[in-house]
């Protein structure tokens, strides 16, 4: 099994472009989270997921869209990149309350 | 809302001697609490989960502690190595099935 895997690694954006990160895995996990990892912040809920089909707003939601078209993937989106999205963003799967599962991270710089 | 806090921020020691980690919390409805192990430039490695019924679990030379009432957790490892160097983070399991991190502990484990 791959577990949880994340692309790209690393993008560089410019201000005002789009991108959509993708996150999989192959656990056949109900729950996917979107968390970034800041420097003094930790990480912090974006958006989620219980389900194919569903999403709902974390923590710090604003910026970001997502989708669950297929249970075993979520995307995650910036329309419209700001520097304020520089971050490392780590995707996660889990069943219920159980462990979660953490990609490899995608490193985001905006400039 | 939750609010997790770890402290020390950072740690460091001499190979050998056993490290101790703190991690409070204010909110005690939880459904578990969870520590995680990070290597810098990588993701989340989860290393004990436990559960809200629970006051301690035990893998290998690591052993975690919960006092819910109090709000408090705790991540003993024996006999520190200098591969037990990385960032200790802990996660509270609250309402919606979601993770509110603390800020982590960085270990340094000296040869």
């Amino acid at each position: 099994n791959a577990g949880v895997t994340q692309t790209p690694k690393f993008r560089v954006l410019k201000t005002g472009q789009s991108m959509t990160l993708l996150c999989a895995q192959d656990m056949n996990h109900e729950y996917m989270y979107w968390y970034r990892q800041d420097p003094g912040m930790g990480l912090r809920l974006i958006h989620y997921s219980v389900g194919e089909g569903t999403t709902a707003k974390g923590e710090v939601p604003d910026g970001y869209n997502v989708s669950r078209l297929k249970k075993q993937n979520f995307l995650l989106g910036l329309e419209s990149a700001a520097p304020s999205q520089t971050s490392v963003y780590f995707c996660a799967s889990g069943r219920d309350t159980d462990t979660q599962y953490f990609g490899p991270g995608t490193r985001l710089t905006v400039l | 809302k939750q609010e997790v806090t770890q402290i020390p921020a950072a740690l460091s020691v001499p190979e050998g001697e056993n490290l101790v980690l703190n991690c409070s919390f204010t909110d005690s409805a939880i459904y578990n609490l969870q520590w995680f192990r990070q290597d810098p430039g990588k993701g989340l490695t989860s290393l004990l989960l436990i559960q809200s019924s629970q006051r301690e679990q035990t893998s290998g030379r690591l052993n975690a502690s919960l006092d819910k009432s109090s709000g408090r957790s705790t991540l003993y490892i024996a006999a520190s190595q200098p591969g037990d160097s990385a960032t200790y983070l802990c996660a509270v399991n609250g309402a919606g099935n979601k993770l509110t991190f603390g800020g982590g502990t960085r270990v340094l484990v000296k040869p």
